[in-house]
């Protein structure tokens, strides 16, 4: 049974950086793409991009500039930081695991609202 | 990368059939093969009902299937029950490696 966990912080300041993490129990960490996807008011679903597990990467190349993705295979865990957040990144954050043969998201995070707010 | 384009709406009695439209472009729904749909009831995180435009996951029910037409992919809920009412996206893999979501559509269980 494979299970995402994810957690960070709820509230941020206009300017700060976004950190979230998301934890990987059952199935393997290897074989998979993994990935961050944000819900937002104004832009609705977002893929914000993905990492492999030997680090390899891949962003959206409307947030390119702001994300950083980073895994930690000891653990089985990924991270999002997405720097100089403002307004328009407020929303839900999920992690999720990406079928790389069938390129889908098969197992999603239970979600971590963000509200950027001064 | 623009957003895939969905009716905001849709609705059907229990038992008939409803329809979703997603429309992309020649970079992303026409390009590959690789669209998925995700149904998402309020305050739940997606879940993966579709994908390869017409696969589905083992323990979705028979009653979701999906199509693509040039740049247009489409999923039919048949059969509709009262636990589908809830908001469904479709997805596409799209040039420059990355994904497309849509806008999403509400759908409404009479």
């Amino acid at each position: 049974q494979v299970q995402l966990q994810q957690w960070g912080a709820g509230l941020l300041k206009p300017s700060e950086t976004l950190s979230l993490t998301c934890a990987v129990y059952g199935g393997s960490f290897t074989n998979y793409y993994w990935s961050w996807i944000r819900q937002t008011p104004g832009k609705g679903l977002e893929w914000i991009g993905e990492i492999n597990h030997s680090g390899s990467t891949k962003y959206n190349p409307s947030l390119k500039s702001q994300v950083t993705i980073s895994v930690d295979t000891s653990k089985n865990q990924f991270s999002l930081n997405l720097s100089s957040v403002s307004a328009a990144d407020t929303g839900v954050y999920y992690c999720a695991r990406c079928d790389y043969g069938d390129l889908h998201f098969d197992h999603w995070g239970q979600g971590t609202l963000v509200t950027v707010s001064s | 990368q623009s957003a895939l384009t969905q009716p905001p709406s849709a609705s059907g009695s229990p038992g008939q059939s409803v329809t979703i439209s997603c429309t992309g472009t020649s970079s992303d729904v026409g390009a590959y093969d690789y669209v998925s749909w995700y149904q998402q009831h309020p305050g739940k995180a997606p879940k993966l009902i579709i994908y390869e435009v017409n696969e589905r996951p083992s323990g979705v029910p028979d009653r979701f299937s999906g199509s693509k037409s040039g740049n247009t992919a489409s999923l039919t809920v048949s059969g509709l029950q009262a636990e589908d009412e809830a908001d469904y996206y479709c997805c596409s893999y799209a040039r420059s490696n990355n994904y497309v979501f849509g806008t999403g559509t509400e759908v409404t269980v009479l």
